[in-house]
């Protein structure tokens, strides 16, 4: 059973203001991590799916990198806005399984 | 295009009565995945179809949960004898590879 674990909770930062968050996941049997970003009361967005070791995926102030030796992922977010506020998901695929999701970074950004 | 949608959007209910929750996918999609976010949790695995193969049932919580998917398209979740455990935002997600998923709306329910 994967285990993918997510820190912060949860983070309130100003407009303008970098952040990152992290996500850890089972190293074994990598196959594929993905980044959400869940606003309230619509469905959660795909961000980014990354397979490889050292890749790193940019849209946008958002990017993110992969480290699947070590099992951890950063999401960055470059310049916060208000618009930006959401929960930040990460899923884990290993082998055929199906996803597992980290508990989420809830992001509030403050004008 | 059309996205996956899902129905009821929100759905409040007794404690010990039967729910149905519907979801759409998108169609071409040949894979369909159940989810549910409880109260500070992180989105949990429920059930997953693929074509004509055997479902994955392995995330059900109990057997009052029970999930089918007709003609290759339409899902639904029914749950039994509802608790108050199983308030959640419930998802729905289709895709037609196993790296990219597009979920729905979600359905919220609300057992009091």
């Amino acid at each position: 059973i994967l285990n993918v674990e997510q820190s912060p909770q949860s983070l309130h930062v100003q407009e303008g203001d970098s952040t990152n968050f992290t996500c850890s996941f089972p190293s074994s049997n990598f196959y594929a991590l993905h980044w959400y970003r869940w606003e309230t009361a619509k469905s959660p967005e795909a961000l980014f799916v990354m397979t490889l070791n050292g890749d790193e995926k940019k849209k946008g102030r958002i990017s993110a990198t992969l480290n699947t030796k070590e099992g951890y992922s950063y999401l960055y977010i470059k310049g916060s806005q208000p618009e930006d506020s959401a929960t930040y998901l990460c899923a884990s695929t290993s082998g055929y399984s199906t996803l597992t999701f980290g508990k989420g970074t809830m992001l509030l950004v403050s004008p | 295009g059309a996205g996956v949608s899902q129905s009821p959007s929100n759905k409040v209910t007794e404690k010990g009565k039967d729910v149905e929750l519907r979801c759409d996918p998108i169609s071409g999609h040949t894979a369909l995945y159940w989810y549910r976010q409880s109260l500070g949790q992180g989105l949990e695995f429920l059930i997953y179809f693929q074509g004509n193969s055997a479902p994955d049932k392995s995330g059900l919580p109990s057997d009052r949960f029970s999930a089918e998917r007709t003609g290759g398209s339409v899902s639904t979740l029914t749950i039994q004898r509802t608790q108050q455990e199983d308030s959640a935002v419930y998802l729905c997600a289709s895709s037609h590879s196993r790296d990219r998923e597009h979920f729905g709306p979600g359905t919220r329910l609300t057992v009091l």
